[in-house]
């Protein structure tokens, strides 16, 4: 069964700094691994779509980069803005194609 | 272009009742998933529909059934309501079996 863990759980930052979050499965055959975005209360909002073949996806200040071998991925945020303030959620795909989501993390950014 | 829709947003219902929530994949998409989401918690996979049949299922008691129609729109069924049934209910849809995910905004539960 996959487990994935995302850390930090929670993060509180000043505008304008550059942020990772980790994340971390346990099955490492996974055919693509999905960043999604949500906020409270709200549905999710995917980020970046990275396929198993890849090593990195960027869309804007975003960059999602994806080691399957050590089961990691990791999303770089650059100059935070207080609109970022959401729970981020990985979220890999096995061979059922049926994503696996961690708790997320809940990101403040403060003016 | 809309992207996957859910009704209703909102719900509250007594123990013991039975609610039916629904779901419209975005253009385009053939395979529909249904997740939980309690208060703190990531989504939990519920079951994933495709061609009107149940292909996948997570770890979720027989109380809850579903249902895919031939326009591949959604329900899902949840009978005998228990208090911890209490959740976002969020639908999902996908183009094919290795296409990234299409979440809606998800229908609010609260069973009293």
């Amino acid at each position: 069964k996959q487990e994935v863990t995302q850390i930090p759980a929670a993060l509180s930052v000043p505008e304008g700094e550059n942020l990772v979050l980790n994340c971390s499965f346990t099955d490492s055959a996974i055919y693509n691994l999905q960043w999604f975005r949500q906020d409270p209360g709200k549905g999710l909002t995917s980020l970046l779509l990275i396929q198993s073949s890849q090593r990195e996806q960027t869309s804007g200040r975003l960059n999602a980069s994806l080691d399957k071998s050590s089961g990691r991925s990791t999303l770089y945020i650059a100059a935070s803005q207080p609109g970022d303030s959401a729970t981020y959620l990985c979220a890999p795909s096995g061979g059922s194609y049926i994503p696996t989501f961690g708790r997320g993390t809940s990101l403040i950014v403060h003016p | 272009d809309a992207g996957v829709t859910q009704s209703p947003t909102h719900l509250i219902k007594t123990r013991g009742q039975q609610v039916t929530l629904r779901c419209s994949p975005k253009s385009g998409h053939d395979t529909v998933s249904w997740y939980q989401q309690a208060l703190g918690q990531g989504p939990q996979f519920i079951f994933q529909y495709y061609e009107e049949e149940e292909r996948q299922r997570g770890n979720f008691p027989d109380r809850f059934s579903g249902h895919q129609f031939p326009n591949y729109s959604s329900e899902l069924n949840v009978n005998a309501l228990l208090l911890g049934d209490s959740a976002l209910y969020l639908c999902a849809s996908s183009p094919v079996a290795r296409g990234g995910y299409t979440f809606g905004s998800g229908t609010r539960l609260t069973v009293v």
